[in-house]
């Protein structure tokens, strides 16, 4: 089992929909969760992160994160196509957060 | 702005012919790291460097090899490169109880 999984997509939504992206991790110690988008061709760009249960808000995107169930979700409202990308959730190791676990990420494909 | 560089941003070299990209930080972190991506894949960890203290990946091969000679600069050699070698090279920094920034990569040919 990997430390952390992503469905590679692609995810399609219609322009103004809400896209939902979700990440399961196996280390139940874990304690901080990051989202990066990363365009094609360029490096990842951190998006948010989260460390409590619950949501976090940051304008158009949510971070949602259920330790109980080992899930943490991204939410992206009003989706543009300029967030068409692949998004990468990456944890913490829970000993040494020098080394973080990264999903290979979700492809997000907003159609006008 | 404090910034994480990444040169070059294209590098193609030939098969066994031994390559350095650089990375340099503005940012004063203490840790640097060097990730491999290849396509559809998630990044890597190679190496990273808490301040001097060079921590290697179980099963990073031999053939790359990694110098920080100050806190600002971090090299990572590839001292025989096979085809299998070609992909996007990021370097990351951290202070060490946060989140990582990364340069803008560099995408490595192997003819």
């Amino acid at each position: 089992q990997k430390e952390v999984e992503q469905n590679s997509g692609p995810l399609s939504v219609p322009e103004g929909a809400i896209a939902s992206l979700n990440c399961t991790y196996s280390d139940r110690g874990s304690q901080s969760f990051f989202w990066y988008r990363q365009y094609s061709g360029k490096s990842p760009e951190l998006i948010m992160f989260i460390y409590s249960n619950g949501d976090k808000e940051d304008g158009r995107f949510t971070a949602q994160l259920n330790k109980a169930s080992q899930y943490v979700s991204l939410l992206i409202r009003d989706s543009q196509p300029s967030d068409s990308a692949t998004y990468l959730c990456a944890v913490p190791e829970v000993y040494n957060f020098n080394k973080f676990y990264f999903g290979s990420g979700t492809k997000l494909n907003v159609k006008p | 702005d404090a910034m994480v560089i990444q040169n070059p941003r294209y590098q193609v070299t030939q098969f066994g012919k031994p390559v350095t990209l650089s990375c340099s930080q503005t940012l004063n972190h203490n840790v640097m790291y060097w990730y491999q991506q290849k396509s559809s894949q998630a990044p890597k960890l190679l190496f990273h460097y808490y301040d001097k203290d060079f921590n290697n990946e179980a099963d990073t091969p031999d053939n790359f090899q990694s110098r920080r000679p100050n806190t600002s600069f971090c090299f990572l050699d590839i001292r025989s490169p096979g085809l299998g070698d070609a992909a996007m090279y990021l370097c990351a920094t951290s202070t060490g109880t946060d989140t990582q920034y990364f340069g803008p990569g560099t995408r490595l040919t192997v003819l």
